[in-house]
């Protein structure tokens, strides 16, 4: 079975740009979640994802949006990138719970200049 | 705030040593986790461990839970290098939500 892929791998953009980053779950998942990872705040929940549905939120500006697609996919968007928006971002799938066992992707690294 | 916080941020010790970390956290819990992050990866899972239960074990990992002192240690014996990496516990609260530490780097030295 597949894992979860995140696409692309690394980004580079500048300041007041948009970036759209891709996550596809593990088959049969239906719960995707999305963190950013700084080395000063750690690991910070973005947003979950349930069946197409926002089900949980973080304490992230509006920027930063998402959406899950009927096939469970998920797309997470930043608008008007800032500096400190330059992070690890990365997805997890899970069975149903957030609170469930996550499986991670690899990431996307996300640079702003 | 952090839900979970682990300690000590930082850990080097001989390959062959045991490797212990804590979490300790703020609120009652459903049950912890603890996940293991290679550099610049994703995180993998480890262990769950539920409310109810005091001692977990997964091969070379072994996990205790303290409810009553809101605390769990994560314990990897016969270390080897392959175990340098970051490890966060994660713990649900009850809430649908689930909070991650700020992890212990553990480095293994040959």
């Amino acid at each position: 079975k597949a894992g979860v892929t995140q696409t692309p791998r690394y980004l580079i953009k500048t300041r007041g740009q948009q970036v759209t980053l891709s996550c596809s779950p593990i088959s049969g998942h239906r719960s995707v979640s999305w963190y950013q990872q700084t080395p000063g705040q750690g690991l910070q929940f973005l947003f979950e994802y349930f069946s197409e549905t926002q089900r949980n939120k973080g304490n992230f500006p509006g920027r930063f949006s998402g959406r899950q697609f009927s096939n469970s996919r998920s797309e997470m968007n930043v608008s008007t990138l800032e500096l400190g928006d330059s992070a690890l971002y990365l997805c997890a799938s899970s069975l149903g719970l957030l609170a469930d066992i996550q499986y991670f992707g690899a990431g996307t690294r996300l640079s702003v200049l | 705030s952090q839900q979970g916080e682990e300690d000590p941020q930082a850990l080097s010790i001989q390959e062959g040593e045991n490797a212990t970390m804590n979490c300790s956290y703020k609120t009652s819990i459903n049950n912890l986790q603890w996940y293991r992050q290679n550099s610049g990866r994703g995180l993998v899972h480890l262990i769950l461990i539920r409310s109810n239960e005091r001692e977990k074990h997964s091969g070379r990992l072994r996990v205790t839970l303290d409810t009553s002192k809101k605390s769990s240690s994560l314990l990897i014996t016969a270390s080897r290098a392959a175990d340098t990496a970051s490890y966060f516990c994660a713990t649900d609260a009850g809430d649908d939500k689930i909070i991650f530490g700020k992890g212990t780097r553990l480095h293994i030295l040959p």
